[in-house]
């Protein structure tokens, strides 16, 4: 089945710093997903991403689906203490299936 | 934005009793709704697919009779654990979709067994 394989777990960083999480499917996508969870929430929607080569920002995240829509990455500038969470990627392989969940990036962000 | 209410936020119960979960899209008509499970530190599992009027999916390894799912309007969908039991406890989150492309969640349930 299809698989979705997120990197890299965690990730600790200096505020200030840039930070990137990796998404990566075993089957090309129709659409890809990203959310965040905060420590004790649950998850919300942040973007999503549907043509090969998109590239979207929202402030200082840049979201970007690869070519062969089987990869996507998400980039956090100069990352605040706001940032903290779990980063989750979710892909599609149809347009009428379920999305499949990556095993999300833990962000810390030390001040 | 779209909202999602599930309720109730934390339940504590003996084992063996049923227990109710409901996730209601509070601005939007669902066409469907997921239900996951999610253990500390780890990602969300996908337990089952429920679409309005219809019999719900559910994920290999996920025992039908035990997680009873209902949808029975297009805002609503019900998860009752059945005769639960402590490897039951565990955090569960709704989420609704209209399509099943992007799906808003609810803010989850803490279930504790004792």
């Amino acid at each position: 089945g299809q698989q979705v394989m997120q990197i890299p777990q965690y990730q600790h960083v200096q505020e200030g710093e840039d930070f990137t999480t990796y998404c990566n499917s075993s089957t090309t996508l129709s659409n890809i997903q990203w959310y965040k969870q905060r420590p004790g929430g649950h998850p919300v929607f942040l973007i999503q991403l549907v043509k090969s080569g998109e590239v979207k920002k929202q402030k200082r995240l840049t979201f970007q689906f690869g070519e062969a829509k089987k990869n996507s990455s998400l980039h956090i500038t100069a990352t605040q203490t706001t940032d903290v969470g779990t980063y989750f990627c979710a892909g599609q392989n149809t347009n009428a299936g379920k999305s499949t969940f990556g095993d999300g990036t833990t962000l810390t962000v030390k001040p | 934005g779209a909202v999602v209410s599930q309720h109730p936020s934390r339940v504590i119960c003996k084992s063996g009793t049923s227990v109710k979960i409901e996730c209601r899209s509070l601005d939007f008509q669902a066409t469907t709704m997921f239900w996951y499970r999610q253990f500390p530190k780890q990602s969300l599992m996908l337990m089952a697919t429920s679409n309005e009027g219809s019999k719900a999916t559910y994920e290999q390894g996920v025992e039908k009779d035990k997680f009873l799912i209902n949808h029975a309007s297009l805002t609503l969908s019900t998860l009752t654990v059945t005769s639960a039991h402590p490897e039951d406890s565990s955090f569960y989150i709704c989420s609704a979709s209209v399509g099943g492309h992007i799906q808003y969640f609810g803010a989850g349930t803490r279930l504790s067994v004792l």
